[in-house]
C-alpha cells in the first residue's frame, strides 16, 4: 500500500551509461516531481507533470529526460551518466487543491544514484 | 541569492528544551509554506503547514512573517525523536513549484 513508490532504491553504474528510474503513485494526485537532493542535502526541483503534462522544466542538463505515461507514472532516463549525476533522486506527488497550504506533496523513497 | 535560506545549524539541545528555526525566502508573491522533516537517508515528509494566522500542532508552532519574509518553527519539550532535518519549503507560483531550503538539522541530547 506505499503511496509513492521508486525503482531502483539504489543504483550504481559507470559513467557514460544510460539508466532509467521509474516512479508510481497510487494516491490519484494530478502533479507528480522529480527532485534531485545532492552531497549538501540541498533539495532542488528538475521537473513537474501534471495530468501527464510537463509545467516546469528546471535548468537541467537535456540528459535527463522524464516520461509521463499516465498521471500515475513519471519515469526520469539519464542518457550520458557523468560523476556529478551522483545525488539522490526523489519523486513526489501532490494534489492540485484551491487552498493552496494543503497542497502536502508525498515522497518516494529516493533512489540513490552513484556514477563511477 | 537563494530563494529559500535556512541556518543550516546543527542545533545541539537537551531533551525537554525548547528550540526555534527560521527560514527566510526571497519572492515576496510566495503563497504557501510548509515545515517538513527529514531522517537521515530517508525521505522528506510533511511536519506541518504553516497558516498566515499562525497554527500549532501538539508541541511544534509555526508562524508567517510576510513583512519580513520569514516563516519560522518552533519545538517544545523537545525530544530524542526529534533529531531530524527540518526543511522549509515555500511555493511561490500557480504551477505547485516548491522550493526547499537546504535544511537546518537538529540533534536531542540525552
Amino acid at each position: 500500500d506505499t503511496a509513492v513508490s521508486q525503482t531502483p532504491k539504489y543504483l550504481v553504474t559507470q559513467m557514460g551509461n544510460d539508466k532509467s528510474i521509474k516512479c508510481e503513485q497510487n494516491l490519484g494526485h494530478d502533479t507528480m516531481y522529480w527532485y534531485k537532493q545532492d552531497s549538501k542535502k540541498f533539495l532542488k526541483i528538475m521537473f513537474s507533470y501534471n495530468n501527464k503534462e510537463l509545467i516546469i522544466n528546471e535548468t537541467v542538463p537535456n540528459r535527463f529526460s522524464p516520461k509521463s505515461p499516465d498521471k500515475a507514472h513519471l519515469n526520469l532516463h539519464i542518457n550520458s551518466l557523468e560523476l556529478g549525476d551522483s545525488a539522490v533522486y526523489f519523486c513526489a506527488s501532490s494534489q492540485d487543491l484551491a487552498e493552496r497550504q494543503y497542497n502536502e506533496q508525498f515522497f518516494g523513497p529516493g533512489t540513490r544514484l552513484t556514477v563511477l | 541569492r537563494k530563494e529559500v535560506e535556512q541556518d543550516p545549524g546543527p542545533f545541539n539541545v537537551p531533551e525537554g528544551a525548547t528550540v526555534a528555526f527560521n527560514c527566510t525566502y526571497s519572492n515576496s508573491a510566495s503563497q504557501s509554506f510548509f515545515w517538513y522533516r527529514q531522517d537521515c537517508r530517508k525521505e522528506p515528509k510533511l511536519l506541518m503547514s504553516v497558516y498566515s494566522s499562525g497554527n500549532e500542532d501538539g508541541r511544534f508552532t509555526a508562524q508567517l512573517n510576510r513583512a519580513s519574509q520569514y516563516i519560522s518553527l518552533l519545538i517544545r519539550d523537545s525530544k530524542l525523536s526529534d533529531s531530524a532535518t527540518y526543511l522549509c519549503v515555500v511555493n511561490m507560483d500557480n504551477f505547485n513549484k516548491f522550493y526547499f531550503g537546504s535544511g537546518t538539522k537538529l540533534n536531542v541530547k540525552p
